[in-house]
């Protein structure tokens, strides 16, 4: 079946710098992935539809200039939190859509990436 | 606006115990997927449900669509340990980005 990896599981950084997450989809190609962010016993919620080869569309309130996302090719897409800070702590998840599969709307995510910001 | 209710939002039982998980919203959608998310991990797809009133069966999990495709249940039966996590309903319309529900925390007692 479709498989999405995602890299780092988790990260602790200082605040003020840069994290890069990668999401990587392993046996299919995604021309279109979803970054989402969850907190704490909360369900998920849409950052972002990255798009191979142009610019992602971001959620209304998500600043894209503080979560940078590029979907360079088929099988990546990346998101980089910018000068982090503690707020910014949090679960990030990645989903890719194999249009193969079961039709159009079915997501295959990632295992998530926990982001600490000290 | 949350499109998408789901209750209840935490539910903890007894092992053994039957109980049933509501997702409900005033869109229609074409399809409507339920996850199972463990702590630490991605969502897991569960089940698509497209025709209304489609009825599907996995194990001791049943999942029901609503006629008019607004709503759908997950029914759990002999509920146990195992079943512990997240369950999120999510919904799709056409090609468009999916909408989740807010969640359902359950825990299972052994």
């Amino acid at each position: 079946g479709a498989v999405v990896s995602q890299h780092p599981s988790w990260v602790i950084c200082k605040s003020g710098t840069s994290v890069k997450i990668e999401c990587r989809s392993l046996d299919f190609q995604a021309t279109t992935m979803f970054w989402y962010r969850q907190f704490p016993k909360q369900s998920l919620m849409l950052m972002a539809t990255s798009n191979e080869g142009s610019k992602a569309t971001y959620e209304q309130g998500v600043e894209k200039d503080k979560f940078l996302i590029n979907h360079a090719s088929l099988t990546l897409s990346t998101l980089t939190v910018t000068s982090a800070h503690p707020e910014d702590s949090s679960f990030y998840i990645c989903s890719a859509r194999d249009p193969a599969r079961d039709g159009a709307n079915v997501l295959t995510f990632g295992a998530g990436s926990r982001l600490t910001v000290l | 606006t949350q499109l998408l209710e789901q209750s209840p939002q935490f539910l903890s039982i007894q092992e053994g115990e039957n109980l049933t998980v509501y997702c409900n919203s005033s869109s229609v959608f074409s399809s409507l997927q339920w996850y199972r998310q463990e702590p630490g991990e991605g969502p897991v797809l569960l089940v698509t449900v497209v025709t209304g009133g489609e009825v599907k069966k996995l194990k001791r999990l049943t999942f029901q669509f609503g006629d008019a495709r607004k709503d759908s249940s997950l029914h759990i039966t002999a509920a146990q340990p195992g079943d512990t996590g997240l369950y999120l309903c999510a919904g799709g319309k056409g090609a468009q980005k999916l909408v989740f529900g807010q969640g359902t925390r359950l825990t299972i007692n052994p």
